[in-house]
């Protein structure tokens, strides 16, 4: 089946560090890629998202880059705020029979920005 | 515009009570689903629906119902809560069922079973 697996976390930052959360992937298909931030207290919001190998996503100064050959999407920021501090998660999605539209979560990476 | 929006909140049961979660979107989706959220798992999908009247088992559909009579509204029941069903319950919906559709995710509703 489909899955998705993030780095363990949480993770710690000062302000202005550079972020990296990985993720990789397996898929039965040909899946699109995202990447959701999920603030304190709030629902998931899409942050980027990648739909074919080598494309970009960005957002926010954070970028993602969907590597087929290494199945990842690591998720980067060169640098951190504060206001960055949230729970993110990897996501894909496959295309065919009844898989549509459906999401597969990695289990979520939490981040903290210190001043 | 208010996107995806779950009522309640917020929610306390006794084991064994009944209850349902409203979702509804006014972005006339045509996709809807309802995940929960569980520490280190993720979201995991319980129900989705394709349209009007249509539902369909997700990852983790034991327990819950669900319903979509109408297309703005997706609603997820619980006949006799468990505690393992404490969770945080997330409605999405999207556009379209492709791939590249964005989905897009309510503000959650926190349940507790005692």
């Amino acid at each position: 089946g489909d899955s998705v697996t993030q780095m363990e976390g949480p993770v710690t930052l000062s302000e202005e560090a550079f972020l990296t959360i990985n993720c990789t992937y397996t898929a039965t298909g040909y899946p699109s890629l995202f990447w959701y931030v999920q603030y304190p207290g709030e629902g998931l919001q899409l942050l980027l998202k990648a739909t074919k190998a080598d494309d970009k996503g960005s957002n926010k100064g954070f970028e993602a880059t969907y590597r087929k050959e290494t199945t990842s999407f690591h998720l980067e920021k060169g640098s951190v705020q504060v206001s960055d501090s949230a729970v993110y998660f990897c996501a894909l999605s496959v295309a065919g029979g009844t898989s549509y539209g459906k999401l597969t979560f990695g289990q979520g990476t939490i981040l903290t920005v210190h001043p | 515009n208010a996107g995806v929006t779950q009522t309640p909140k917020f929610r306390v049961l006794k084991t064994g009570q009944s209850m349902t979660l409203l979702c509804a979107q006014d972005m006339n989706h045509e996709y809807m689903y309802w995940y929960r959220q569980d520490p280190g798992m993720g979201l995991r999908l319980i129900h989705y629906s394709v349209g009007e009247g249509t539902t369909a088992k997700g990852e983790v559909p034991d327990g819950y119902n669900v319903s979509r009579l109408k297309k703005q509204n997706f609603l997820l029941g619980l006949e006799s809560a468990a505690p393992s069903q404490t969770s945080v319950y997330f409605c999405a919906s999207s556009y379209g069922g492709g791939t590249g559709n964005t989905i897009y995710f309510g503000e959650g509703s926190w349940l507790t079973v005692v």
